[in-house]
């Protein structure tokens, strides 16, 4: 199975501030990743897919970039909507993991 | 527009199995595949199994070992997982998700709490 690792685990933020979580392959995924936002008691939501593709209504402050093993995250300007956990997934092989997640909180 | 509606939560006694359905609206379940993931408390995100026309079922095995089937009933655009021999480890909330081509899940049902309790 193609394991991924994610960090940092939690990091606390301020709204405005910019923030970048990286997520590691065990093995090449090409730029089959994608990317969740979840809030408590809510389904994840797609932000990004195949590594650096902005899921239609996703706020442009989401982007990624990356690809093989090493990708990575970014929100340019935290606004108070994106206080969540965010996952990285890889759709290459099946079964298709999910990262540990990196839950973002107020600072 | 497309909308996954999952049914209700259940409670089941350990051995038991549990069936849930995942009803699409918006488009033609017969063109396309459905993906389960899990979300145990307090716990991340586990992917589950696939079920498509073309390529069918799908499963993780190496998690589930046999007790996971996945279904479709293409008449009602509905799509089911049963989980049997149930455990209290699968205690957790379950989710149907519609993939684009790449297999990013674009669209999620509301989720399905299941619980395992004697």
């Amino acid at each position: 199975d193609f394991q991924l690792t994610q960090s940092p685990s939690s990091l606390s933020a301020s709204v405005g501030d910019r923030v970048a979580i990286t997520c590691r392959a065990s093995h090449s995924i090409s730029s089959y990743l994608n990317w969740y936002q979840q809030q408590p008691g809510k389904a994840p939501k797609l932000l990004i897919y195949a590594a650096s593709r902005l899921q239609s209504g996703v706020p442009s402050r989401f982007s990624g970039n990356g690809a093989g093993t090493d990708f990575t995250l970014t929100i340019s300007s935290l606004q108070p909507e994106d206080f969540a956990t965010y996952y990285c997934q890889q759709s290459y092989s099946v079964p298709f993991t999910f990262g540990p997640g990196t839950k973002v909180d107020v600072k | 527009q497309v909308l996954l509606v999952q049914s209700g939560a259940e409670v089941k006694k350990p051995g038991a199995s549990v069936k849930v359905s995942c009803k699409v609206s918006g488009y033609t379940l017969f063109d396309f595949s459905m993906h389960w993931v899990r979300q145990g408390p307090g716990k991340g995100l586990e992917w589950m199994g696939s079920f498509g026309p073309e390529d069918g079922e799908t499963i993780n095995e190496k998690e589930f070992q046999g007790r996971l089937t996945l279904t479709a009933d293409t008449s009602t655009d509905t799509v089911y997982m049963q989980l049997s021999r149930l455990r209290s480890e699968d205690t957790a909330v379950y989710y149907c998700g519609s993939p684009r081509s790449d297999g990013s899940l674009e669209f999620w049902g509301q989720g399905t709490t299941v619980i395992v309790s004697s």
